[in-house]
């Protein structure tokens, strides 16, 4: 069965220190690795998609890549506003679309 | 249009109660989906439908009924439901069918069941 799993589970962070969040998979044929922002009471926001190992994606303060067994997604002096949680998503041979838990980012002034 | 749009926002039904949640999108996608997500959780699958064919059904209860009139359009019929079932439903839909596409996602539908 494909598993997801996020770490830490929430993280805080002043305003401009770097980090990184980490998502790990097991999965039966990767169709894609999918990273999605969501506010309290909102629906996810779409990120970045990944296919492959070894593949990048950058958007603002946002890079995302991909290893075999790992995704990480890391953020660059981040803002208050990036405050959210992070949901990583994986999809496997099956097609079905299986979310990590998240990480709760928060970001102070 | 790049939007998903979901009604209604706020649900309050009784456990004897018939209703339905809508959703629709206009960005030509063949895919959409019916998600649940309860508080501090990730969302759920609960239905696919690719190409207007429900084409997963992840065990949910018959209390659960999808539609998909349309390409653009998705419906979920709620049927005696329980206190569990209130959660935030939320619609998806991708391009080109289910396999690697990107979901978009609505604002999602805050159901209450009493």
């Amino acid at each position: 069965e494909d598993q997801v799993t996020q770490s830490p589970e929430a993280l805080r962070l002043q305003e401009g220190e770097s980090s990184s969040l980490n998502c790990s998979y097991t999965v039966s044929g990767l169709r894609g690795l999918f990273w999605y922002r969501q506010d309290p009471g909102k629906g996810p926001e779409f990120l970045f998609t990944l296919y492959s190992a070894g593949e990048e994606k950058e958007k603002e303060r946002l890079k995302a890549t991909l290893t075999k067994k790992e995704s990480f997604l890391h953020i660059t002096a981040p803002k208050p506003e990036d405050s959210a949680t992070y949901l990583c998503a994986v999809q496997g041979s099956n097609n079905d679309m299986r979310f990590g838990a998240g990480t709760r980012l928060t970001v102070k002034p | 249009d790049t939007e998903v749009t979901q009604t209604p926002k706020h649900l309050v039904m009784g456990m004897t109660n018939k209703k339905s949640l809508k959703c629709e999108q206009h960005m030509g996608h063949r895919a959409m989906y019916w998600y649940k997500q309860k508080a501090k959780k990730p969302p759920e699958l609960m239905f696919v439908y690719s190409y207007e064919k429900l084409s997963i059904n992840e065990s949910v209860p018959s209390r659960f009924s999808p539609e998909c009139p349309n390409s653009s359009l998705l419906n979920l019929h709620l049927h005696a439901l329980q206190p569990e079932d209130s959660a935030l439903y939320l619609c998806a839909s991708s391009p080109k069918g289910t396999s690697g596409y990107e979901q978009y996602f609505g604002p999602g539908t805050r159901l209450t069941v009493t």
